[in-house]
């Protein structure tokens, strides 16, 4: 299993550029989740979802939106880019709710200039 | 409002020393608090986590001591060794019909000197 994946690995936008982040698991987990990490403020909760067609905001939503089409893949959209958006971006999968937690992925360092 | 606040915000313990980080929640619906170390460049791996109805959890040099009445749980490092060195987040799980909610604290640094 190659466990969760982001791509890219780092990317620089200019403000006001679109962009999607990727993010793909192979271990058939149900739940997914998106959080920014700033330092200083932990990781925060952008989205969440428990499976295809649901999804549902987190702490930090403005500005991205996600959807999730199948099992596999949460993309992260940033509709049009801030440098207030600039972080390094994690997506999380968990097979159910319980002590086995989520797996994070290596996640996207994204400079928004 | 900050929904879990984690202390201290940075930690240098001694090889050998135990290594103690304090949470403390406000809503009371959260149903399950892991623990998450982070090395740098790396994404954040789950360490340990507990249900509200259990006190203390122990896994190896790491356990978990929780107080519901409180709405404070802690991680205590035995015998902390420089590996330990890293960042650690406590968290809370909220779950909904879109899934589950995992909210963090902001991290302690840990340090341990040799």
């Amino acid at each position: 299993n190659a466990g969760v994946t982001q791509t890219p690995k780092f990317q620089v936008l200019k403000t006001g550029q679109s962009m999607t982040l990727q993010c793909a698991q192979d271990m058939n987990h149900e739940y997914m989740s998106w959080y920014r990490q700033d330092p200083g403020m932990g990781l925060r909760l952008i989205h969440y979802s428990v499976g295809a067609g649901i999804t549902d905001q987190g702490e930090v939503p403005n500005g991205y939106n996600v959807s999730r089409s199948t099992t596999e893949d949460f993309p992260l959209r940033l509709l049009s880019a801030a440098p207030s958006q600039t972080s390094v971006y994690f997506c999380a999968s968990s097979r159910r709710q319980g002590l086995h937690g989520y797996t994070f992925g290596s996640g996207t360092r994204l400079t928004v200039v | 409002q900050q929904q879990v606040k984690q202390s201290p915000q940075s930690l240098i313990v001694q090889k050998g020393g135990i290594s103690i980080i304090n949470c403390a929640y406000e809503n009371t619906a959260f149903d399950y608090f892991p623990w998450y170390q982070q090395f740098p460049g790396k994404g954040p791996a789950l360490l340990i986590a507990i249900r509200p109805d259990v006190s203390e959890k122990k896994e190896g040099r790491f356990t978990i001591s929780f107080n519901k009445s409180a709405k404070q749980f802690s991680l205590h490092i035995m015998d902390s060794q420089p590996g330990d060195s890293a960042t650690y987040f406590c968290a809370a799980s909220l779950a909904n019909q879109a899934g589950t909610a995992l909210i963090f604290g902001k991290g302690t640094t840990l340090s341990v000197s040799s």
